[in-house]
Formats: C-alpha cells, structure tokens, sequence
C-alpha cells in the first residue's frame, strides 16, 4: 500500500526566508506526485505535479519540487516566503494506470513571521 | 462556474438527523472523489467514481455512508443517523484523468458538517 508522510505538521518561516517542506512516500513503483496548497475555508488548489520526465518541477507562486527517486522523496521549496504563503500544504501519490485512489499526507501548516 | 461546487458550505444539523451533500465537478470530467477532512487532519478518502463504473467504496467509515452519482455528473453524498464524529469537512474533487492518473483534482470549497 501506499503512504506519504509529511514531516513536521507545523513550519515556521520569517518573511524572505526559504520555504522547505517535506514529503516522503512509499510505493512499488515510480508514482505521480502532487503538491497542493489550501487556504482557510477553501478547497484544495494544485501547486504543481510530477508525472514522468524532468525531476525538477516549477509550480504556481515561485514553488518548486524534486523528485528524488533514491530518496523516496518529493520535497517543496521555495527561495523567499511571502506573506500570502501562509497556508496548509498537501503532498499526494498515485501509481500510474491504477485510476483510482490518490493518497495525502496529513499536511503541513506553514506560518509566515513578518 | 468553471469549478466545482459543492452545497450547502455549511450545514449544522442534529445528531441522528440524515444529510445529505451535493457535489457538482466540472463538466467534462469523468472522475469524481469524495473526501472528509477532520479538524488538523490530513484527507480521509471516502469513495471514487470513474465514468459509468462501479464506484470503490473501500474508503466509506460505515454503512451509514453512501454516495451516488446521476448521469455521470452530480454527485450527493449521504449520511444517515448522524453522529458527532461526522463533524469534518467534506471535499468534492473531480478529474479529467480515463485511469491513467496523471491528471490532478480540482477541488470545491467543501461543506463544514457540524452535529449537534
């Protein structure tokens, strides 16, 4: 089965500095991943997704992510925090050609200190 | 609208009442997700429906849950004798994805469930 671990449910950040947060998964097989972000009394929005090709990802708001296959790993960056990136962030997997269930982390809170 | 909707954005009702929660994707989209999401919880998955299969319900808690979809586009989700750990947000998402699973979901704002 499949699992994606978030670690640290709460990162805080000052304004300017670089954004790190961390997703890990399991799987049997090279997956899809996902970042998305979610503002108070909203629904999910995608940051970006890697599915095949280059491991370096470039999403909405100056976000990126790298696939490390070696690492298991799908961790989002970003060089300077604003203040508007004040938000929960979701990692997601899917297997290619399953269809079906996505599977989030439990999230992580980011907190932008002016 | 372009995105999904989801009614109503918030429901208080009392506990054993029945619910029920409406969820439509964006048209076009065969794929549709229903989620709960607890107070500092990550995403619970509760059912999937993909075109005109049968839905995997592997995610529902009990058979208290149900969920159909009409004519492969709205959705409702229904609760039956609600209890007080229904309370969550429930999220809709659909996608255009046919099973290969590269397409993201798009998510509505969700409904805020409260049990009284």
């Amino acid at each position: 089965a499949q699992s994606v671990t978030q670690l640290g449910s709460h990162v805080s950040v000052s304004e300017g500095a670089l954004v790190l947060l961390r997703c890990n998964y399991s799987s049997s097989v090279p997956p899809y991943l996902f970042w998305y972000v979610q503002y108070p009394n909203q629904g999910l929005q995608l940051l970006l997704k890697y599915t095949t090709g280059a491991t370096l990802v470039k999403g909405i708001n100056g976000f990126e992510a790298e696939f490390k296959k070696s690492e298991t790993s799908f961790h989002l960056t970003k060089p300077s925090a604003h203040m508007s990136d004040a938000a929960e962030y979701f990692c997601a997997v899917t297997e290619p050609n399953t269809g079906n269930q996505f599977y989030f982390g439990t999230g992580t809170s980011l907190t932008v200190i002016p | 609208g372009a995105g999904v909707s989801q009614s109503p954005s918030n429901k208080v009702t009392e506990k054993g009442k029945d619910v029920e929660l409406r969820c439509d994707p964006i048209s076009g989209h065969t794929a549709l997700y229903w989620y709960r999401q607890s107070l500092g919880q990550g995403l619970e998955f509760l059912i999937y429906f993909q075109g005109n299969s049968a839905p995997d319900k592997s995610g529902l808690p009990s058979d208290r849950f149900s969920a159909e979809r009409t004519g492969g586009s709205v959705s409702t989700l229904t609760i039956q004798r609600t209890q007080q750990e229904d309370s969550a947000v429930y999220l809709c998402a659909s996608s255009s994805h046919d099973g290969y699973s590269n397409q993201p979901q798009h998510f509505g704002d969700g409904t805020r469930l409260s049990i009284l």
